[in-house]
C-alpha cells in the first residue's frame, strides 16, 4: 500500500470556481500535513501546512485534516488561471525536510 | 526573499559520464536535501545532509551517488556513471527548523 495517495487529475475548472483537492495516507504517525504547489518544470513551493486535525485558512486557501479517516483536503476559493499548477500533498517523516509526497494533482483553471 | 538556487537549469550528458549538480541553500539553513522527480512520477527523497555528513538516504541513493558541501555555501550531488534512468529533475532543498524550501531544479537528460 502506497503511503500517500493522490488523484493525478487533471482537474479542470472554470475561473472563479472552488477547487477541491485531497490526499489519503496510511501512516498514522504523520503529524504535519503540507501542501506544495508546483508549476511546470519548477520546484515545489510550500503553500501551507497544518498540524494534526482541523482546518487552517490562508487567504483563498483552506486546508483540512481528518486524522481519523487519514484524509486531507485543500480548497482553493475564487480560482484564478494563475492557480493552474500541480498541487502536491506531503508529509514529513523523520524530519521536516524528509517528505513523503503524493503524486500531485494537476489543476487547470480556464478563463 | 532568500531562495535556494540550483545550477545548471538543464544538463545533458552521455551515458557513463559523471555529472555534478550544484545548489546554494538558504544561508542560515542547517539541513540540506536532494530529491528526484522522474517525468510523470512522484517527487522522491534521495538524501539528507547535516553537520557535514549524510544523515539519511533512500534506497535510490546507491554507490553511484555522493553529496558534498565543499565550502560554506555550496551543496553538490555527484552521479558517478550516469544511466539512462537517471534522467529526471533533481531538486535541492534546505531548512533550519521547520518547512523545507526547494530550488527550481536541474533537469538532467542522459543520452
Amino acid at each position: 500500500q502506497k503511503e500517500v495517495e493522490q488523484d493525478p487529475g487533471p482537474l479542470s475548472v472554470p475561473e472563479g470556481a472552488i477547487v477541491s483537492l485531497n490526499c489519503t495516507y496510511s501512516n498514522s504517525a504523520f503529524q504535519y500535513f503540507m501542501w506544495y504547489r508546483q508549476y511546470s518544470r519548477k520546484g515545489p513551493e510550500l503553500l501551507m501546512y497544518t498540524y494534526s486535525s482541523g482546518n487552517k485558512e490562508d487567504g483563498r486557501f483552506t486546508a483540512q485534516v481528518d486524522k481519523s479517516s487519514k484524509y486531507i483536503s485543500l480548497f482553493i476559493r475564487d480560482s484564478q488561471p494563475s492557480d493552474s499548477a500541480t498541487y502536491l500533498c506531503a508529509m514529513p517523516t523523520d524530519s521536516w525536510g524528509k517528505l513523503q509526497f503524493g503524486a500531485g494533482t494537476q489543476v487547470v483553471v480556464t478563463p | 526573499e532568500p531562495e535556494v538556487t540550483q545550477t545548471p537549469s538543464h544538463q545533458v550528458t552521455q551515458m557513463g559520464q559523471e555529472v555534478i549538480l550544484r545548489c546554494v541553500p538558504i544561508s542560515n539553513h542547517l539541513y540540506f536535501y536532494w530529491y528526484r522527480q522522474i517525468l510523470g512520477q512522484k517527487v522522491e527523497f534521495l538524501v539528507s545532509f547535516y553537520n557535514n555528513e549524510i544523515s539519511e538516504k533512500s534506497e535510490i541513493f546507491d554507490d553511484q551517488f555522493s553529496v558534498e558541501r565543499p565550502d560554506g555555501s555550496n551543496f553538490t550531488l555527484k552521479i558517478r556513471s550516469t544511466k539512462l534512468e537517471d534522467s529526471a529533475m533533481y531538486f535541492c532543498a534546505s531548512n533550519r527548523d521547520t518547512e523545507a524550501f526547494f530550488g527550481q531544479g536541474t533537469r538532467l537528460t542522459v543520452v
